[in-house]
């Protein structure tokens, strides 16, 4: 199915713990973001990518790893998971400067 | 970016129009006006955008001033299904293409 997909849709970890979100378009957008949304906080992005291999952080990067090896595949690390890293987190792609976002469904993440 | 300045919340009855208003007195000329929704525990929605001319497509209109200071989204017909937090945002298209949220107008469509 065309689209962008988050996955997993929810996910309980311990603190300390590596964990990768990942997130899949089949748009071949060339854009993809990862927003973390927090009562209190609102969207803040965390990092975005313009194309494979080029990536540049957000407003809140640190504790977040990002690749992009290939153009469709966007995944988010966790490199050693907080409680403050309790969060939704979405991923978004887009075709372009001008172009609106398509935001996935998000996923829950609890670090206990 | 611009800044952007909404109410916090606005009530609209079920099958009339709802007109969102933002204001963005210090927009510059390349900066595009975006709206976006989020219904409860989903992800944001993209509604429409523009630069200086009126627009509408089958989710709403939107109108922005000769001036561009401020702009109105129209959901001509709101439905229960319209309630959603709205996003109005303003950028330029060459801002490494990062949309940042603001508080956003809780529009609570009643029947």
């Amino acid at each position: 199915d065309a689209g962008i997909t988050q996955s997993p849709r929810y996910k309980i970890t311990e603190t300390g713990r590596q964990v990768t979100l990942m997130c899949h378009q089949t748009w071949s957008h060339s854009y993809m973001f990862w927003y973390r949304q927090d009562l209190g906080h609102g969207l803040r992005l965390i990092y975005y990518s313009a194309a494979a291999d080029i990536t540049d952080k957000g407003e809140v990067p640190d504790g977040y790893v990002v690749s992009r090896s290939k153009t469709e595949n966007f995944p988010l690390t966790l490199e050693s998971a907080t409680r403050s890293q309790t969060s939704v987190y979405f991923c978004a792609s887009s075709a372009g400067p001008v172009y609106g976002y398509t935001f996935g469904s998000g996923t829950r993440l609890t670090v206990v | 970016d611009a800044k952007t300045t909404q109410p916090t919340s606005m009530d609209c009855a079920e099958g009339r129009a709802a007109n969102l208003p933002c204001n963005h007195s210090t927009i510059s000329g390349n900066e595009y006006v975006y709206w976006y929704r989020q219904i409860h525990s989903q992800g944001p929605q993209y509604i429409i955008h523009g630069l200086k001319n009126n627009e509408t497509n089958e989710m709403a209109s939107l109108i922005i001033t000769e001036d561009r200071k401020s702009s109105t989204l129209i959901l001509p017909h709101a439905t229960l299904r319209d309630t959603a937090v709205y996003y109005c945002i303003v950028r330029p298209p060459e801002y490494g293409n990062k949309l940042v949220f603001g508080a956003g107008t809780i529009l609570r469509v009643k029947s």
